[in-house]
């Protein structure tokens, strides 16, 4: 059964840094695109970053650039999201989620982790 | 990075039909066909419905179907049912290997 399970996520303060990671099981992990979405309280869907299934390329939303890194360790399945220079309105909660092509990217997603809560506040 | 354009809420009858329109720019909704919609219930995580414009995922009732014109990408959904109640969000492929979501749609089953 295809599972994403993110961990990582608390209460940090602002200008620090926190690693999310996201445990996958059940598909072929090193064959997708994978990206993370983060969703504030109370408002929508704001996309954060993808990574190609060998990790070759990356990229990002311009509100997260240069302070957020997205990798994989496909021998480990598990993506992360390195968050440095947090903001308060970085706090929310950051889901991973499954390309939906194979082998490329689709630009849409399958499958979605439960999401993990980012508080950043003093 | 512009969000897509919805409408905060719709609303409709048990056994009716919406649609929600999603609205874009030449850059991205209508240079791609790479639309998609998701589901989202309170506390739960999004499920896609609608990938590539108008394409169903295998288990999505064919009660919602998709489809685009111009700038403007839209979902449809027919026979409202009780469960459909939800957010919904549309996404497209924004170019230059980014995303763009739509600002949300609150779903409401009178």
């Amino acid at each position: 059964q295809m599972q994403l399970v993110e961990s990582g996520g608390g209460v940090v303060q602002p200008g620090r840094s926190l690693r999310l990671s996201c445990a996958a099981s059940g598909f072929s992990f090193s064959s997708f695109v994978m990206h993370w979405v983060r969703q504030a309280p109370g408002q929508g869907l704001e996309w954060v970053a993808v990574i190609w299934s060998d990790g070759s390329n990356k990229y990002y939303a311009d509100s997260v650039k240069g302070r957020f890194t997205i990798s994989r360790d496909n021998s480990q399945t598990t993506l992360y999201l390195q968050m440095s220079s947090l903001r308060a309105e970085d706090t929310a909660v950051y889901y991973c989620a499954r390309d939906l092509g194979v082998g490329y990217s689709g630009w849409g997603f399958d499958y979605w982790g439960q999401g993990t809560l980012v508080t950043v506040s003093s | 990075q512009s969000a897509l354009t919805q409408p905060a809420s719709v609303s409709g009858s048990p056994g009716q039909s919406i649609t929600i329109f999603c609205t874009g720019t030449r850059s991205d909704v209508g240079s791609y066909n790479l639309v998609s919609w998701y589901q989202q219930h309170p506390g739960k995580a999004p499920k896609v419905m609608i990938y590539d414009v108008s394409k169903r995922p295998s288990g999505i009732s064919n009660r919602f179907s998709g489809s685009k014109s111009g700038n403007t990408a839209s979902l449809t959904i027919s026979g409202l049912q009780a469960e459909d109640e939800a957010d919904y969000y549309c996404c497209s492929y924004g170019g230059g290997s980014t995303v763009v979501f739509g600002g949300g749609t609150k779903l409401t089953v009178l």
